[in-house]
């Protein structure tokens, strides 16, 4: 099956820093990518939508200029939060899919950031 | 809004038994709908796809119906196993190109 792996599976940072999270899909071509975020007995709250080779689509509420997403390949999307904070701690998640229609989605195994 | 609820937070099941989570949604009915699994620490694993026009779908120990009448999906695990706990999400795709998932249901197979 597809696989996608996400690295760190962890990171601890100093409040004002940067984190850079990758997410490849390894065994196929991801047309788009997705990122979510998850808080503690929550659901996934999806951030934004990434296509290969364009801008992301961020959902409302999510912050552009601080959640920084990158799709320079088919396989690889990164997403860096700039200049984190602690309640930027939380579990993001990626997940990916061969093309726009594409019925199932394949997931990394997530990033748990804590900001301290 | 589209709101979609899993019908309790925490399930206990004794081992053995017949689990059964519920996926109901309120407004639109979506393209088709995904029941995944998911571990602590883990991101979700998907299991079963059920699109509009399906009335059930069976994987294994696993069985999904799908009622657009009642704006409701049923999982099933029968003959569960306390391998089988973890959290179990519903997602929702609605056609424009994004899932939409429930807050799941915590799920313990009591053995």
């Amino acid at each position: 099956g597809a696989v996608v792996s996400q690295h760190p599976s962890w990171v601890i940072c100093k409040s004002g820093t940067s984190v850079k999270i990758e997410c490849r899909s390894l065994d196929f071509q991801a047309t788009t990518m997705f990122w979510y975020r998850q808080f503690p007995k929550q659901s996934l709250m999806l951030m934004a939508t990434s296509n290969e080779g364009s801008k992301a689509t961020y959902e409302q509420g999510v912050e552009k200029d601080k959640f920084l997403i990158n799709h320079a390949s088919l396989t690889l999307s990164t997403l860096t939060v700039t200049s984190a904070h602690p309640e930027d701690s939380s579990f993001y998640i990626c997940s990916a899919s061969t093309a726009v229609w594409s019925t199932e989605a394949f997931f990394g195994q997530g990033t748990r950031l804590t900001v301290v | 809004s589209q709101k979609i609820e899993q019908n309790s937070e925490a399930l206990n099941i004794q081992e053995g038994k017949t689990a059964t989570l519920t996926c109901n949604y309120t407004n639109y009915s979506p393209a088709y709908l995904q029941w995944y699994r998911q571990d602590p620490g883990r991101g979700p694993v998907f299991l079963l796809l059920i699109r509009e026009n399906e009335k059930e779908k069976r994987k294994e120990r696993l069985k999904v119906t799908f009622d657009t009448t009642l704006k409701q999906s049923l999982f099933h695990i029968t003959a569960s196993q306390p391998a089988d706990s973890a959290t179990y999400l519903c997602a929702l795709y609605f056609g424009n190109e994004k899932l939409t998932f429930g807050t799941g249901t915590r799920l313990t197979i009591i053995p």
